[in-house]
Formats: C-alpha cells, structure tokens, sequence
C-alpha cells in the first residue's frame, strides 16, 4: 500500500533560514505526492504537487520539493523562512481511486 | 477564484443525534470526496464519490455514515448516531475529471468542527 512517513512533527527555524521539512514515500509504482499546508483554523491548501514531470517542483511562496527515487524521498524546502511559513505542513500521496493518504504532520514554528 | 464551501463551520451536538454537514463543491468538479481531521492526528481519508454513487471508502466509513448529492450543488455527509469519537474537524474536498486519467487535483474547504457532547 502506498504511504507516506513525515519525519519530525515539530519543526523550529529562525526567520530567515532555511526550512527542511522531511518525507518518504512507499510505493511501488511512480507515486502522485503532494505538500499541502494548513494554517490555524483553516483548511488545506495545496503547495505543491509531484507528478512525474520534473522532479524538481516549485510551489506556492517559494517552497520547493525534489522527488528523489533514489532516496523514495519528497523533501520540502525553503531557502529563507518567514513568519507567515508558522502553519502545519502534511505530505499526502496519491492512491488507488484518487484518495489522498496524508502523513502525521510537521508543525512549523518561525522564531523571531 | 472558486472554492469548496462548508457549513456550518463549527455544529456542536449531542451523543446519539444525527448530524448532516454540508459542503458545495466547485461547480465543475465531478469528484467529492469526505476526509476528517482528529484533533492532533493526521487528516483521513473517508469516502469518494462519482456519478452519484460511492467510488471508493475507508474503513472508517461504516453503516453510521452516508453521503448524498442531493440536488446540483451540495454534497453531504450524514451521521445517524453520532459518538464521542466522530468529534472531529470534517474536511470536504472536490476534483475535475481529467479525461487521460491522470491525477485529480483535489481542492479543499476551510472544513466543519463536530464537536459531539
């Protein structure tokens, strides 16, 4: 079965630094994944998708994730962290019937 | 730009009543979809549907739920009996068909807080 495991459920960066947020991926076939963000109170919104194109993905407000086979690995990233980046981020991959199976979750905490 | 919208946004209820809650989805969208969010828990898939029948459900979604298309525009997910552990924040989530068969990208409402007393 397809799945995805975030590593880390909290996450702390200073403004201004880099944001590394971690996941694999299990799948045995090419997988359609996803990083979504949800900001408190709000629902999920999409930041980026993976689909088999490039495997370099740029998203929304300039998040980043590189699919890596290699690794099984959809990593996201930011070069600069800002306080508006504060908000859960969940990876989910694609699965049979086009239901999206989401993993644990990374809170992201921006300090000052 | 269209969006997914839910009500109420936050339904309070007593164990043992039915609740429906309600999503309208993007007016072109053929795919609905129900997932819920257990407070500090991940968010789970419950059930898809197309062409006004259920695609596909977890095993979360047993007899106590149902969903309906009731008319054009909403998309509904009924529990009859609700308990302690349905409270939960519900989300709604819609997807265009694409005709290669390629993935649908899902867009979600801002979701209803259950909170079952």
């Amino acid at each position: 079965a397809q799945s995805v495991t975030q590593l880390g459920s909290h996450v702390s960066v200073s403004e201004g630094a880099l944001v590394l947020l971690r996941c694999n991926y299990s799948s045995s076939v090419p997988p359609y994944l996803f990083w979504y963000v949800q900001y408190p109170n709000q629902g999920l919104q999409l930041l980026l998708k993976y689909t088999s194109a490039a495997t370099l993905v740029k998203g929304i407000n300039g998040f980043e994730a590189e699919f890596k086979k290699s690794e099984t690995s959809f990593h996201l990233t930011k070069p600069s962290a800002h306080m508006s980046d504060a908000a859960e981020y969940f990876c989910a991959v694609e699965t049979s019937g086009s239901r999206l199976t989401f993993g644990e979750g990374t809170q992201l905490t921006v300090n000052p | 730009e269209p969006e997914v919208t839910q009500t109420p946004s936050h339904q309070v209820t007593q164990m043992g009543q039915e609740v429906i809650l309600r999503c309208v989805p993007i007016s072109n969208h053929l795919y609905f979809y129900w997932y819920r969010q257990i407070l500090g828990q991940k968010v789970e898939f419950l059930v898809s549907f197309y062409n006004n029948e259920i695609s596909e459900k977890s095993e979360i979604f047993d007899d106590q739920f149902s969903v309906e298309r009731p008319d054009g525009s909403n998309f509904t997910l009924k529990i009859r009996s609700t308990k302690l552990e349905d409270s939960a924040m519900y989300f709604c989530a819609s997807s265009e068909v694409f005709s290669g068969g390629s993935y649908n990208e899902q867009f979600f409402g801002p979701g209803t807080r259950l909170t079952v007393l």
